[in-house]
């Protein structure tokens, strides 16, 4: 089946500096991906679309600024979080949407834990 | 806005038990509805899918109902196995069938089967 990886798996950083995310289709490309975010004990929530070429869609009330992303290619989309507070501490996941059996789906990456001291 | 509710878990059976995880939704308009399921360590699968009324969704020994009347889609499963501990997240999305779009989840619900 389609597999996606995120690097790093967890990361620890300091309070003002900048974490990068990766998420990559490893066997299919992928136009769209998604980033999700998720709290202890809550939902997954969407973040925003990344296609490929073009700017991503933010959902409402995320900071476009502070998670920039990026779709260079057909098989990675990056999360930036700028200027990293503790408050951003959280489990973000990526998804890859991909078109198969005349029917499209997401497959998800493990996930990345960013922990900001 | 969209949600969907979950019970909270954990949920603890025995090995061979009936499993029903209870999920319902608020939406406007009728979405696909989905279960996913996520073991250690792993990414979010897909278990199953319903993208309308009285559809049901089945895979691996679970089914799942779309019922409009109660907006829900509750899953079920006959017998479950140790292997099926994990955490199961039920999701909505708009965009006709395919969870092509970003999907709205609950909190999900983590389930320990005991041998």
């Amino acid at each position: 089946g389609a597999v996606v990886s995120q690097h790093p798996s967890r990361v620890i950083c300091k309070s003002g500096t900048s974490v990068k995310i990766e998420c990559r289709s490893l066997d299919f490309q992928a136009t769209t991906m998604f980033w999700y975010r998720q709290f202890p004990k809550q939902s997954l929530m969407l973040m925003a679309t990344s296609n490929e070429g073009s700017k991503a869609t933010y959902e409402q009330g995320v900071e476009k600024d502070k998670f920039l992303i990026n779709h260079a290619s057909l098989t990675l989309s990056t999360l930036t979080v700028t200027s990293a507070h503790p408050e951003d501490s959280s489990f973000y996941i990526c998804s890859a949407r991909v078109r198969l059996a005349s029917q499209e789906t997401q497959y998800f990456g493990p996930g990345t834990r960013l922990l900001v001291l | 806005g969209d949600s969907v509710t979950q019970m909270e878990g954990p949920v603890t059976l025995s090995e061979e038990a009936f499993l029903t995880i209870n999920c319902t939704y608020t939406a406007t308009g009728y979405p696909s509805l989905f279960w996913y399921v996520q073991y250690p360590g792993e990414g979010l699968q897909l278990l199953l899918k319903a993208t309308k009324a009285d559809d049901k969704g089945s895979n691996k020994g679970f089914e799942a109902t779309y019922r409009k009347e109660t907006t829900s889609f509750h899953l079920e499963k006959g017998s479950v196995q140790v292997s099926d501990s994990a955490v199961y997240f039920c999701a909505l999305s708009f965009s006709g069938g395919g969870g092509a779009d970003g999907l709205t989840f609950g909190k999900g619900t983590h389930l320990i089967i005991q041998p």
